[in-house]
């Protein structure tokens, strides 16, 4: 058990329409990355989160939106959904913005399947 | 851009063997990770690589990185069954964004009696 929440496990939606899935990091960590796992893609960063505010961006797409609460959960808004975006979302958490070892601990995983 | 190459993307080995894993990263970084995954559960970090010529080993599994030549192994020593999973090599753009994990496409290890 790596220590970072992540709810729903699985989520079955349709095309067009919008899903939350949510992240809570290990106790302590203040930096939240979102990767998304396809098997076209593989496993690609979409973005990350320091203590509330937006640190990096990567192959995040417009429909899709992050943020970082006070509390340092995370959630990770997709919308108007495609069959494309059917995938595993998983959340990871750090310690620092840039830790001694760079190592992330990454939570269970959100199956998403757009029908 | 920065790219992580696999070989092999598939490996069935019998219980026993010896067999490694190999991972070229097309540009300058310095740092190198090994995660393993599960079907369908999350990833486990396995090793954290910082430097050229850093050997590290847990249990059957020793990685190695060569940052000269841009290599990193993954030597798995007889191989048992709970070994069976895939196998990412992963690094980061040096400089670049600590969390933007570049994955290569994974090693897929089947370990068979």
């Amino acid at each position: 058990d790596s220590g970072v929440t992540q709810t729903p496990k699985h989520l079955i939606t349709a095309t067009g329409q919008r899903v939350t899935l949510r992240c809570s990091p290990r106790s302590g960590d203040l930096s939240v990355y979102w990767y998304q796992q396809s098997l076209d893609q593989g496993l690609q960063f979409l973005i990350q989160y320091y203590n509330g505010e937006e640190r990096a961006k990567g192959n995040i797409l417009e429909r899709f939106s992050a943020q970082q609460f006070p509390d340092l959960h995370s959630e990770l808004n997709l919308s108007s959904l495609e069959l494309g975006d059917s995938a595993l979302y998983f959340c990871a958490s750090s310690t620092v913005p840039r830790s001694d070892t760079g190592e992330l601990f990454f939570g269970e995983g959100s199956r998403l399947t757009v029908l | 851009e920065l790219k992580v190459e696999q070989n092999p993307l598939f490996l069935s080995m019998q219980e026993g063997k010896n067999y490694t894993i190999y991972c070229n990263y097309s540009t300058t970084s310095d740092r190198l990770y090994w995660y393993r995954q599960d079907p369908g559960k999350s990833l486990e970090s396995l090793f954290v690589l910082l430097s050229n010529g850093a050997v590290k080993q847990e249990g059957r599994l020793m990685a190695s990185l060569d940052t000269k030549a841009r290599l990193s192994t993954l030597h798995i020593t007889a191989a048992v069954h709970d070994l069976s999973a895939t196998y990412f090599c992963v690094t980061t753009a040096l400089g670049g964004s600590q969390g933007n994990l570049i994955f290569g496409k994974g090693t897929k290890l089947s370990v068979k009696p």
